[in-house]
């Protein structure tokens, strides 16, 4: 089974629709992660979270929020998108401390259409 | 700003034959380069993690360098297994990762 899994893995939508990505993860690690994958851009982040009470805005929050329901979860939430929201998605997580901590893990990814 | 630079953006090469692929960086205070594969529709799969130049990583066909100013990806003999995205990014602090574009791979048979 998955280490990290997302749901749902493509989705399409309109504009002005309210959407949630889940991400769960079955690796016991603290910190996650939201990134989203443009052709040219790379990975940039959206949001991340050291623990549940602990919610970090990255590089591209506008438009995002998040919700982190437990160690193993952290949902993404589009709250009315748009067009340019169209991207592919990963949820990533990594330990809290130790060695390793730098690592980041990635889910296999929701590819979004926003029309 | 920090900055991640791969090249080439695209290498073709026929079965056996090797080559590097670089990722260049501009960052304050670099904690940590990661070498990851990306196969089409998936997510990023970890390579390997450098942390100081002179530092050399080995899984497979796969070596990983570092330097002060660039990493390179050698892979020798590649097989058509091997075709992929190759991405590179560093951590600059705080669990923040700065992704270069990648490098995409095929190798021919």
């Amino acid at each position: 089974d998955a280490d990290v899994t997302q749901t749902p893995r493509n989705r399409i939508t309109k504009t002005g629709k309210r959407i949630m990505l889940e991400c769960s993860q079955t690796k016991g690690h603290d910190r996650m992660y939201w990134y989203r994958q443009d052709p040219g851009l790379g990975l940039r982040l959206i949001y991340y979270s050291f623990d549940v009470k602990d919610i970090n805005k990255g590089e591209i929050s506008d438009g995002y929020s998040v919700s982190r329901q437990a160690q193993a979860k952290f949902s993404l939430s589009l709250e009315s998108a748009i067009p340019n929201q169209t991207a592919l998605y990963f949820c990533a997580t990594s330990v809290g401390r130790g060695i390793g901590q730098e690592t980041q893990y990635f889910g296999p990814g929701t590819r979004l259409l926003v029309l | 700003e920090d900055q991640v630079t791969q090249s080439p953006e695209a290498l073709r090469l026929q079965e056996g034959e090797s080559s590097s692929l670089n990722c260049s960086y501009t960052v304050s205070g670099l904690r940590g380069l990661f070498w990851y594969r990306q196969d089409p529709g998936k997510g990023p799969e970890f390579l390997f993690t450098l942390y100081s130049a002179g530092e050399e990583k080995e899984k497979e066909r796969l070596k990983a360098t570092l330097t002060k100013k660039e990493s390179f990806l050698h892979i020798t003999a590649p097989k058509p297994e091997d075709s992929a995205t190759y991405l590179c990014a560093v951590r600059t602090g705080f669990q923040k990762l700065v992704f270069g574009t990648g490098t995409r791979l095929l190798v021919s048979p």
